[in-house]
């Protein structure tokens, strides 16, 4: 099956300096990778997604790239808030097995005001 | 209504109890999802139902047993769990069209085994 690693697994960073998050997974038949929000006690919140006919894709402070040939996708958040500050998930979906998720093992952002 | 409820938002049970979790949507989405989520992991996935019909079982344990009633609703029958079944229990839902791929969790029920 889909195995997806995530790095680093803690990240902090002063207001206003970029954060970049990153994924690899193993399946090559993945064709889309969704990237979730999850703030202490609430549920996870898609903030991103790339599809895999798409290299990059780009939303206000928020972007995602996707190197197919590595097998690798990164989160890119730019000008870091404090509200910034939550776990970030990202996830692969594996195009054989319906619409099945796997999630890497999460990042905790923490923003310094 | 362009969220996923779920209820109740938190419960304890003791491990000899029987109780139900309830999912509902309206936005149309004919695929839903259990997962579990323990404290800081990821959501792992139990179950997917697609058009009202179990389509994966993630090897789950039988004293989870789902049940989707309808394309609106999914719920998550507990019985004789184990202390280390606590976690939250997380609903999601998502559209059918081939196109729609992104996954809407529900707020989770946060479920504690005596």
């Amino acid at each position: 099956g889909e195995n997806v690693e995530q790095h680093p697994s803690t990240l902090s960073v002063q207001e206003g300096d970029s954060a970049v998050i990153k994924c690899t997974y193993s399946d090559s038949a993945s064709n889309y990778f969704p990237w979730y929000k999850q703030e202490l006690g609430k549920r996870p919140q898609l903030i991103i997604d790339i599809r895999s006919n798409v290299g990059e894709k780009k939303d206000q402070r928020i972007a995602v790239t996707l190197n197919k040939t590595a097998k690798h996708f990164s989160l890119h958040i730019t000008e870091t808030q404090p509200e910034d500050s939550a776990v970030y998930f990202c996830a692969a979906r594996n195009g054989n097995a319906g619409n099945m998720l796997t999630f890497g093992g999460g990042t905790r952002l923490m923003v310094k005001p | 209504d362009t969220e996923v409820t779920q209820t109740p938002k938190h419960l304890v049970m003791g491990m000899t109890n029987k109780k139900s979790l309830k999912c509902e949507q309206h936005m149309g989405h004919r695929a839903m999802y259990w997962y579990k989520q323990k404290a800081k992991k990821p959501p792992e996935l139990m179950f997917v139902y697609s058009y009202e019909k179990l389509s994966i079982n993630e090897s789950v344990p039988s004293r989870f047993s789902p049940e989707c009633p309808n394309s609106s609703l999914l719920n998550l029958h507990l019985h004789a769990l184990q202390p280390e079944d606590s976690a939250l229990y997380l609903c999601a839902s998502s559209h059918p069209l081939a196109g729609e791929l992104e996954q809407f969790f529900g707020p989770g029920t946060r479920l504690t085994v005596l």
